[in-house]
C-alpha cells in the first residue's frame, strides 16, 4: 500500500506570506495527525482528525494555523501569515481506528523555512 | 505539559560497538515507543512497549518499559553503519480514540565504519 504522502517536501517563504501543506494519509486510515519539529527540539503534536472531525487541536500554536480535512480524506495545514518561528519540519501521520496502540505511519515531512 | 528527557543528545561510535539511550518522564505513560528517523524521511516505528517492566527485542534492538512507567531505554547491539540516524522515544496514554504522542528531543547516532 502507498505510504503517507506529504507535499511539498520543502517550502521557503517570506515572513507574512501564506503557505499550505498537504497530507494524503494511507487509504482507509481514519486517524490523521499533524506534528511539527522545530530545529533541535522535540517533535510536537499539533492536532488529530478522526475522519473529517477535529478530535484534538490542543497543540495548535495559535490562530495563524488552520487545519482542514474535508471529506475525511486528505488534509491541509495552512499558515497565514507565516512568522519566522514557524520554521521547522511538519509531519503528518495516519493510522486505522483501533490500531492507535501500534503507532502511526509517518510521512516524510514538509520542511518549511520562513525568511 | 508532559515532557520527555532523552539522552544522550548525540553519540559517535565505532562499528560493532553497543549503544544505549534512554528517556525519562515527569509523568506516567502506559505506552512507550521508539522511532528511528533517516535523513529526509519520517520517523519509523522500531519497538512498542505496552506493559511496565516489559522487555522487547527486535533483531539487534532491545527496549524496556520502566517499572515506574516513567522511563524507557533502547539498546542497539553490534552497531552497523546503517544504524546512523536520529532515534526518538515517545510516550503515550491511550484514551478514547486519541493517541497523542509525546516525543523526546532525539539522539543523533553516528557510526564510524
Amino acid at each position: 500500500e502507498a505510504g503517507v504522502t506529504q507535499f511539498p517536501s520543502h517550502s521557503v517563504i517570506e515572513k507574512g506570506q501564506t503557505v499550505t501543506l498537504r497530507c494524503d494519509p494511507i487509504s482507509g486510515h481514519d486517524n490523521l495527525y499533524w506534528y511539527r519539529r522545530v530545529m533541535g527540539k522535540e517533535i510536537k503534536f499539533l492536532l488529530h482528525f478522526v475522519k473529517e472531525s477535529k478530535q484534538d487541536e490542543s497543540g495548535m500554536p495559535n490562530n495563524r494555523f488552520l487545519a482542514e480535512r474535508t471529506g475525511g480524506t486528505y488534509s491541509t495545514l495552512k499558515v497565514q501569515p507565516a512568522e519566522l518561528e514557524d520554521s521547522g519540519v511538519y509531519f503528518c501521520a495516519s493510522s486505522r481506528l483501533g490500531a492507535e496502540v501500534h503507532g502511526y505511519t509517518f510521512g516524510s515531512g514538509t520542511r518549511l523555512t520562513v525568511v | 505539559g508532559q515532557q520527555l528527557n532523552q539522552s544522550p543528545q548525540s553519540m559517535f561510535i565505532q562499528e560493532g560497538e553497543d549503544v544505549s539511550m534512554n528517556c525519562t518522564s515527569s509523568s506516567i505513560f502506559n505506552t512507550w515507543l521508539w522511532y528511528k528517523q533517516d535523513p529526509g524521511e519520517g520517523p519509523v516505528l522500531l519497538i512498542a512497549l505496552y506493559k511496565a517492566g516489559e522487555l522487547t527485542s527486535n533483531g539487534r534492538l532491545t527496549a524496556q518499559f520502566g517499572i515506574t512507567r516513567k522511563d524507557s531505554f533502547l539498546n542497539i547491539s553490534a552497531s552497523i553503519p546503517s544504524d546512523v540516524g536520529i532515534y526518538f522515544c515517545a510516550g503515550a496514554n491511550s484514551g478514547g480514540s486519541n493517541y497523542k504522542l509525546t516525543f523526546g528531543k532525539g539522539t543523533l547516532l553516528t557510526v564510524n565504519p
